[in-house]
């Protein structure tokens, strides 16, 4: 099973600050990862896939990079609406083929 | 849109089996891998299993003994059973749409139900 840890647990930050999340893996999953935001009550929304692609309506101040076993979610600019918890998410060859990182909180400073 | 709900019972007793249903709208159920997606309260999110609409499955090594996904064409509707249920499975539980783009085509989660909570106790 390939294993996602997520980094920090819980970031604390301010509107209009920049946020940078990490996620690795395990073993390499290529750039087969996703990111998804989750507001308190509400679904996983999917924000980014193969590592750097926004899914359709996401805003232009986040931003994913990195493959193999790193990657990184950035919020440039935060916004209100932005605090939630993020998770990461990879799709391998190895059973089970998803799995998802712990997720990061961000929470208002 | 592709719209997913979730429906049934929120309370069910330790050994039982948990049986959901998630109902799409707005599109049709072929041509698309589905999955159910679980999260317990305060933590975070476990994928069970996934069917395409043809009827293949595939489910998470740590469930198959007691997991079984079907679909319904017909219906538009694909569910879930759980059983031997403890009150480790206590969670809300999501039924989720693949993504359907590119060459990683059904590595994601695209569309997701509201989920619904379901309580394992006695």
């Amino acid at each position: 099973e390939i294993v996602l840890t997520q980094s920090p647990a819980t970031l604390s930050l301010s509107p209009g600050e920049r946020a940078t999340l990490s996620c690795r893996a395990s073993q390499s999953v290529s750039s087969y990862l996703a990111w998804y935001q989750q507001k308190p009550g509400q679904a996983p929304r999917l924000l980014i896939y193969d590592a750097s692609n926004r899914a359709t309506g996401i805003p232009a101040r986040f931003s994913g990079s990195g493959s193999g076993t790193d990657f990184t979610l950035t919020i440039s600019s935060l916004e209100p609406e932005d605090f939630a918890v993020y998770y990461c998410q990879q799709r391998s060859n190895w059973p089970p083929p998803f799995t998802f990182g712990p997720g990061t909180k961000v929470d208002i400073k | 849109q592709v719209q997913l709900q979730e429906s049934g019972p929120g309370l069910v007793k330790p050994s039982e089996t948990l049986s959901l249903t998630c109902t799409v709208s707005g599109g049709s159920i072929s041509s698309y891998y589905w999955s159910w997606i679980r999260q317990p309260p305060g933590k975070g999110l476990e994928w069970i299993g996934y069917i395409y609409y043809s009827g293949s499955t595939n489910y998470n090594p740590s469930l198959k003994s007691r997991v079984t996904i079907s679909v319904d064409t017909s219906k538009n509707q694909f569910s879930l059973k759980l059983s031997s249920v403890t009150a480790a499975d206590t969670a809300v539980y999501y039924c989720a749409r693949h993504n359907t783009v590119g060459v990683s085509s059904g590595y994601y989660f695209l569309d997701w139900g509201q989920g619904t909570l379901v309580t394992v106790s006695s």
